[in-house]
C-alpha cells in the first residue's frame, strides 16, 4: 500500500516569513495530493490539492509543487500570519482501482512566532 | 458550501460499551469514509462505507469491532464496540464526490474518551 512520509514534525517560523513543509510518497500511481489544515479541536480543513498532471498550484499565500519523478510534492506559505498556527497534513490518494480513502503523512505543527 | 456534522461531538464512556457515531451531510455523495485519530496523531482510515452492500475494512480493522452503515447517500454510522481505553480517539468522516467534486472533505470529528 502507499506510504507518506512528512517532514518537519515541527516547524516554527518568524511572522510574516515563509514555511514550506515536504512529503515523500511511495506509489507511483498516486495521482492526487491534498493538504489539510487541523486548528486544535477541529476536523481536518482541505486548503489545497494538486494532481498528478500538474506540477504547481497556487492560491493566494499557499502554493503546492509536485515532483512526479522523485515523488514528492511540497507546501509552501507565504507571509505567514498568527492563525497559519495549526497542525498541516499531507495525504495522497491511490488510484488503483475501487474507491480509496486517504493515507496522510504524520503532520507538521506550524508554530509562527510573533 | 456543503455541511458535514456529527454526532455526538464527544463522549465519555465506560470500557465494555458501544457507541454509535453518526455522519449527515447536507447532499448526496457517492464516497463516505471513516479515519481514526489517536491522540497526536495522524489519522488513519478505518473503512470505507458503501451504500447498499458491507463495508471495505483497512487492514487492522474489522467488522465486529467498527461495524459500520450507510443506509442511503446521506448519512452513515460508525460503532465502536467493547469499548477499552485504547479506543479513546478522535473518530472522523469524510466525504468524496461532494457536489460533483472530486476530493475529500471532513466533519467536525467526535472525540471518544474510554475510562
Amino acid at each position: 500500500g502507499e506510504n507518506v512520509e512528512q517532514h518537519p514534525s515541527t516547524l516554527s517560523v518568524q511572522e510574516g516569513d515563509s514555511a514550506v513543509i515536504k512529503c515523500t510518497y511511495s506509489d507511483s500511481a498516486s495521482n492526487y495530493f491534498p493538504w489539510y489544515k487541523q486548528e486544535l479541536g477541529k476536523g481536518p480543513q482541505l486548503i489545497i490539492d494538486i494532481r498528478s498532471n500538474v506540477g504547481e498550484k497556487k492560491d493566494q499565500r499557499i502554493a503546492v509543487t509536485l515532483n512526479k519523478t522523485a515523488k514528492h510534492f511540497s507546501l509552501h506559505i507565504t507571509e505567514t500570519q498568527p492563525e497559519d498556527s495549526a497542525v498541516y497534513f499531507c495525504a495522497a490518494l491511490f488510484a488503483g482501482g475501487g474507491a480509496d480513502g486517504l493515507t496522510f503523512g504524520k503532520g507538521t505543527h506550524l508554530i509562527i512566532q510573533p | 458550501s456543503a455541511v458535514i456534522s456529527q454526532k455526538p461531538s464527544r463522549d465519555i464512556c465506560q470500557r465494555g460499551t458501544s457507541l454509535t457515531i453518526q455522519c449527515q451531510v447536507d447532499s448526496q455523495v457517492t464516497m463516505m469514509f471513516w479515519y481514526r485519530q489517536q491522540p497526536g496523531q495522524s489519522l488513519t482510515l478505518i473503512a470505507t462505507a458503501n451504500q447498499g452492500s458491507e463495508a471495505t475494512y483497512e487492514s487492522g480493522f474489522v467488522i465486529d469491532k467498527f461495524p459500520i452503515s450507510r443506509p442511503n447517500l446521506t448519512f452513515s454510522t460508525l460503532t465502536v464496540s467493547n469499548m477499552s481505553p485504547e479506543d479513546s480517539s478522535i473518530y472522523l468522516c469524510s466525504v468524496d464526490n461532494l457536489r460533483g467534486q472530486e476530493t475529500q472533505y471532513f466533519g467536525p470529528g467526535t472525540r471518544l474518551l474510554v475510562l
